[in-house]
């Protein structure tokens, strides 16, 4: 079993839906969780950082953490054909060194 | 102010033949990292760097080689090229983490497509 599942998709919607994402994780010591986006042919960018459980709003996005169930979600509230992008999810926890574990990343198409 | 910048962009290789991908960065991070992102594998760390002088193996370190003789430079060399090592390769950085604190962003290269025949 992988440290952390994401569904790669594709996700298409219609501009200005709401889109939500997810990852499902195994490890109980990550605490750090991270989105990242990833336009074609480029290297990843950090989109969201949130640390423990809650929600983080920025804009149209909303981060939500719930260690509980090991389950993180992000929101893309009005989507944009400029929000097409594949979206990698990231963790990490303090655990004697650091260890950043990618999902695999969910294509998302918007299309306008 | 460019980044971080990897060279080269694309390479074709054929089995056997062995390569360097540079990794150049100017914003003075002490960490730095090598990944390789397949289809549905998502970003595998293969080797990293705390510093000038020293690496360590991640998650996938087989096949490859590394060195940081400079702070802004992180070399991976391919010693003899294998199909399997047909992949994007990503090249990071990022500050130490705060003690106690979590770790800090990554910055990563633009990447460069191998292609091993």
């Amino acid at each position: 079993q992988k440290e952390v599942e994401q569904d790669p998709g594709p996700l298409s919607v219609p501009e200005g839906a709401i889109v939500s994402l997810n990852c499902t994780y195994s490890n109980s010591a990550f605490q750090y969780f991270m989105w990242y986006r990833q336009y074609s042919r480029k290297g990843p960018e950090l989109l969201m950082y949130t640390y423990s459980s809650g929600n983080k709003e920025d804009g149209r996005f909303t981060a939500q953490v719930d260690k509980s169930s090991k389950y993180i979600s992000l929101f893309i509230r009005d989507s944009q054909p400029s929000d097409s992008a594949t979206y990698l999810c990231a963790m990490s926890g303090r655990t004697g060194g650091f260890k950043t574990i990618f999902g695999a990343g969910t294509r998302l198409f918007v299309k306008a | 102010n460019a980044g971080v910048t990897q060279t080269p962009k694309f390479r074709v290789l054929k089995t056997g033949q062995s390569m360097t991908l540079l990794c150049a960065q100017d914003m003075n991070h002490e960490y730095m990292y090598w990944y390789r992102q397949d289809p549905g594998m998502g970003l595998r760390l293969i080797h990293y760097s705390v510093g000038e002088g020293t690496t360590a193996k991640g998650e996938v370190p087989d096949g490859y080689n590394v060195s940081r003789l400079k702070k802004q430079n992180f070399l991976l060399g391919l010693e003899s090229a294998a199909p399997s090592q047909t992949s994007v390769y990503f090249c990071a950085s990022s500050y130490p983490p705060l003690p106690g604190g979590p770790e800090e962003t990554q910055y990563f290269g633009p990447g460069t497509r191998l292609l091993v025949l």
